[in-house]
């Protein structure tokens, strides 16, 4: 039972627009978010994240939104350049169990295509 | 600084044969943590590490074995590979507590099972 889901496995922009990837989650009790981005053939990297307290963080050209009423948080890339090109993976944590220990949940991911 | 290293990159297994997949780090982290990406499912826990000498069961743990070597060295092991084994894992470390999920992730091992 995925508790965090990325309905969008792909999305192609052009360059310079924006990027817009969602990600919807099922468990209440989650209240840290996280994106990273993965090239092929290489680990993953973290990029943003997102306290449950905040509904907003920005970072250069990346903000995530966080609608916790609608269990729904979004990556907003602008704008958009050739090496945002990857895959977008969505995460999630809940930091205030105290048996966390840093354990978290991957969304399926979303591959982004910027084009020239 | 190496961040976190995974041994071997690459790896094909005849069913019923066994390995054991290596990750280092330098970042002196407390926590370490084994997943496992398939198409479609994003990265799936199979073990973690909270601490030193400490594991525990991820969500899809059967047909694995890990150790927590020292604090630097967390190791996977199938003992009797199985196809549905066919993935490729990541190994990661994080700080640990619950101030800190950052997770820093190693390269990768594609592991093909026939």
């Amino acid at each position: 039972d995925q508790q965090v889901k990325q309905n969008s496995p792909s999305l192609s922009v052009q360059e310079g627009r924006i990027s817009i990837l969602n990600c919807d989650y099922t468990n209440s009790m989650f209240d840290y978010f996280l994106w990273y981005k993965k090239y092929p053939a290489e680990g993953p990297t973290f990029l943003i994240s997102i306290s449950s307290i905040k509904d907003k963080n920005e970072d250069g050209r990346f903000t995530v939104f966080l609608n916790k009423s609608a269990k729904h948080l979004s990556l907003h890339i602008v704008p958009s350049q050739p090496g945002d090109s990857a895959v977008y993976f969505c995460a999630a944590s809940e930091r205030g169990r105290a048996d966390s220990w840093g354990k978290l949940q991957f969304g399926a991911g979303t591959q982004v295509v910027v084009t020239p | 600084n190496a961040g976190v290293t995974q041994t071997p990159k690459f790896q094909v297994l005849k069913t019923g044969q066994s390995m054991t997949l290596q990750c280092a780090q330098d970042m002196n982290h407390n926590s370490m943590y084994w997943y496992r990406q398939d198409p479609g499912m994003g990265l799936r826990l199979i073990y973690y590490s909270a601490s030193e000498g400490t594991t525990d069961k991820g969500e899809v743990p059967n047909g694995y074995n890990v150790s927590r070597l020292n604090k630097r060295e967390f190791s996977l092991r199938l003992e009797s590979a199985a196809p549905s084994q066919t993935s490729v894992y990541f190994c990661a470390s994080s700080e640990g507590g619950s101030s800190y999920n950052e997770q820093f992730f190693g390269p990768g091992t594609r592991l093909t099972v026939l």
